[in-house]
């Protein structure tokens, strides 16, 4: 079954604290995203990578940070420097000329 | 990318069809249109995607004018299952993934 996983669906931390989210995609895509969305918001960049081992900030990278050692797996951290990390997450992938496909998105709620 | 304008909220109703409208007045020649659905607190889903000709698959129609300065999506037979928040994003060359998504048209299909 293709396509692309993120876990967990929902997740909550305290203030304070890093958290990773997961994101695989088993479509042998090269390029991959991790955008934000804000209630009754559209979504926001954050970070994308089109090949392993490279990645560049997207629009709102600030508190984050990524990392891409495997094609097919692009984590996200939130660090404790994100001063409103309370979001809905998603990982999405292309290939380099077609259309982007996304995650399910985890749902992050920091207390 | 080209900034694009929708409707904020449309109506339809169930078995009729749903035209959305979008205008791309900047958008230029190696920019595509793309269209996306995102469904409560789901990831986005990918309809349909043009440059300047007429586009059909099994999901909708997409019809862009001459001048490419405006699109229509055409849900051709709308049911309840797509009452949706529908984005219309122009983008193109390098851009890959790194999709700008605005505020998009919410459609509310009613029975």
């Amino acid at each position: 079954d293709g396509g692309i996983t993120q876990s967990p669906k929902y997740l909550f931390r305290k203030e304070g604290q890093n958290v990773t989210l997961s994101c695989e995609q088993n479509l042998n895509h090269d390029a991959m995203y991790w955008y934000r969305q804000d209630p009754g918001q559209g979504l926001r960049l954050i970070y994308y990578s089109q090949i392993v081992n490279d990645f560049q900030k997207g629009d709102i990278a600030e508190g984050y940070s990524v990392s891409r050692e495997k094609k097919e797996s692009f984590p996200l951290t939130v660090t404790s420097a994100q001063k409103n990390p309370t979001a809905f997450y998603l990982c999405a992938s292309s290939p380099t000329d077609k259309a982007t496909y996304f995650g399910p998105g985890t749902r992050l709620t920091v207390t | 990318d080209a900034k694009t304008t929708q409707p904020p909220s449309m109506d339809c109703a169930e078995g009729r069809a749903a035209n959305l409208p979008c205008n791309h007045s900047t958008i230029s020649g190696n920019e595509y249109v793309y269209w996306y659905r995102q469904i409560h607190s789901q990831g986005p889903q990918y309809i349909i995607h043009g440059l300047k000709n007429n586009e059909t698959n099994e999901m909708a129609s997409l019809i862009i004018t001459e001048d490419r300065k405006s699109s229509t999506l055409i849900l051709p037979h709308a049911t309840l299952r797509d009452t949706a928040v529908y984005y219309c994003i122009a983008f193109g060359g390098t851009s890959y993934g790194k999709l700008t998504f605005g505020q998009g048209t919410i459609l509310t299909v009613h029975p």
